[in-house]
């Protein structure tokens, strides 16, 4: 069985500070997926990255795929405020529709 | 239009009642989803429709019934819930045949079961 262990499970920082959260595993991925989902709401599609060695960037948050696509990474750079929530990461294991979603990374970024 | 929407946002009901929650996407999605989340804890599956069709049922009790009356369409119909169904219940939808799978999820259906 697939699994994602995402980590750190919370985090709590200063505006303006710079985080990094992880999503890895000991399998293989033929892509993965991120979102952020706000208290009260739904997930939000942030990126899905394919390719070994991938970097891709959205304003502030920097999304890599590790090399061998076992793992994968969410950097933010100068945190603000509207970057807390809870951020997931999740793989498409090629049947049944379904996703395999590690367990979050709550992040909350004081004034 | 990436937009999910669903309805109501907030539902309080007794163990007795019946009610359903809806949602709706225009974005020629055919495969629509519902999750259930319980607090700090990440979606999990209960159904999934492709193309109008029940493909998945994640072991889910009858109290739950999940319907599909269009491709744009997905509807749950709750009967005689348990308080520990007490939880926010997403609706999404992906495209059916993309290697990606990439799901859109509406806001949610807060719900309360007293």
């Amino acid at each position: 069985t697939q699994l994602l262990e995402q980590s750190p499970q919370f985090l709590s920082i200063q505006e303006g500070e710079n985080l990094t959260v992880y999503c890895n595993s000991s399998s293989v991925f033929s892509s993965l997926q991120w979102y952020r989902q706000e208290p009260g709401e739904g997930p939000v599609l942030l990126v899905t990255v394919v390719t070994g060695g991938e970097v891709k960037k959205l304003k502030r948050l920097t999304f890599q795929f590790g090399d061998a696509r076992k793992d994968s990474s969410l950097h933010i750079t100068a945190a603000q405020p509207g970057d807390t929530g809870l951020y997931l990461c999740a793989f498409f294991p090629g049947a049944h529709y379904q996703l395999i979603w590690g367990a979050g990374t709550k992040l909350i970024i004081k004034p | 239009d990436t937009e999910v929407t669903q309805t109501p946002k907030h539902l309080v009901m007794g163990m007795t009642n019946k009610k359903s929650l809806k949602c709706e996407q225009h974005m020629g999605h055919r495969a629509m989803y519902w999750y259930k989340q319980k607090a700090k804890k990440p979606p999990e599956l209960m159904f999934v429709y492709s193309y109008e069709k029940l493909s998945i049922n994640e072991s889910v009790p009858s109290r739950f019934s999940p319907e599909c009356p269009n491709s744009s369409l997905l509807n749950l119909h709750l009967h005689a819930l348990q308080p520990e169904d007490s939880a926010l219940y997403l609706c999404a939808s992906s495209q059916a045949n993309d290697r990606l799978y990439e799901q859109y999820f509406g806001p949610g259906t807060r719900l309360t079961v007293t």
